[in-house]
């Protein structure tokens, strides 16, 4: 069957720590990679997009890697502030439905001063 | 900043009744989507609506739910018969272009079907 896995337990690390977030997919062939932030009661915000022929993309503190062998995507946020607290979203699209998204479930995260 | 905007914030209603959701996309965007979102749950892919038409939908979207572009800035989720599994947070979203643009989310509407 199709998954999209997060870690479902709270990542909790000290601010100005990296975080690492990881998002693995199983019968999946994702042409592109998604990552979204969500506040409580809030929809999704986008943060970064990598296609299935890039490693790594990058955007300030943020960065993403795409692996595709190893069906896996981390998600990466370096010098994190309190502020980066909230639930981080993996989702894919695939070539043949890619307008739509398919979300993992998230992963908290809690970044403590 | 453009943004997705929903009505209502919050939506109570009985078992059986018809609701409305309501969303004004970023006046560009060509592509509008619904989501929902159980309690707790992830996020999950209703409906996409291109060109006046459904141009792909899930196995959640089934005949009990429908979708308009009523005027040229509205796009709504009509649910006929709600029922109690119906209660989520249902987010529109809007994409400029092709699907693999990034997806504009607006703030929700929290449904809660007695």
């Amino acid at each position: 069957s199709q998954k999209i896995e997060q870690n479902s337990e709270a990542l909790n690390i000290q601010e100005g720590k990296t975080a690492t977030l990881t998002c693995n997919y199983t019968n999946y062939s994702p042409a592109y990679l998604q990552w979204y932030r969500q506040d409580p009661g809030r929809g999704p915000v986008f943060l970064l997009l990598i296609r299935e022929n890039e490693k790594e993309k990058r955007k300030e503190r943020l960065k993403v890697t795409f692996d595709t062998t190893l069906k896996q995507s981390l998600f990466h946020i370096t010098a994190s502030q309190p502020a980066d607290s909230a639930t981080y979203l993996c989702a894919l699209q695939t070539r043949t439905g890619f307008q739509k998204l398919v979300f993992g479930t998230g992963t908290r995260l809690l970044v403590s001063p | 900043e453009p943004e997705v905007t929903q009505t209502p914030s919050h939506q109570v209603t009985q078992m059986g009744q018809e609701v409305i959701l309501r969303c004004v996309p970023i006046s560009n965007h060509l592509y509008f989507y619904w989501y929902r979102q159980i309690l707790g749950q992830k996020v999950e892919f209703l409906v996409s609506f291109y060109n006046n038409e459904i141009s792909e939908k899930s196995e959640i979207f089934d005949d009990q739910f429908s979708v308009e572009r009523p005027d040229g800035s509205n796009f709504t989720l009509k649910i006929r018969s709600t029922k109690l599994e119906d209660s989520a947070m249902y987010f529109c979203a809007s994409s400029p272009g092709q699907g693999v643009d990034t997806q504009y989310f607006g703030p929700g509407t929290r449904l809660t079907v007695l």
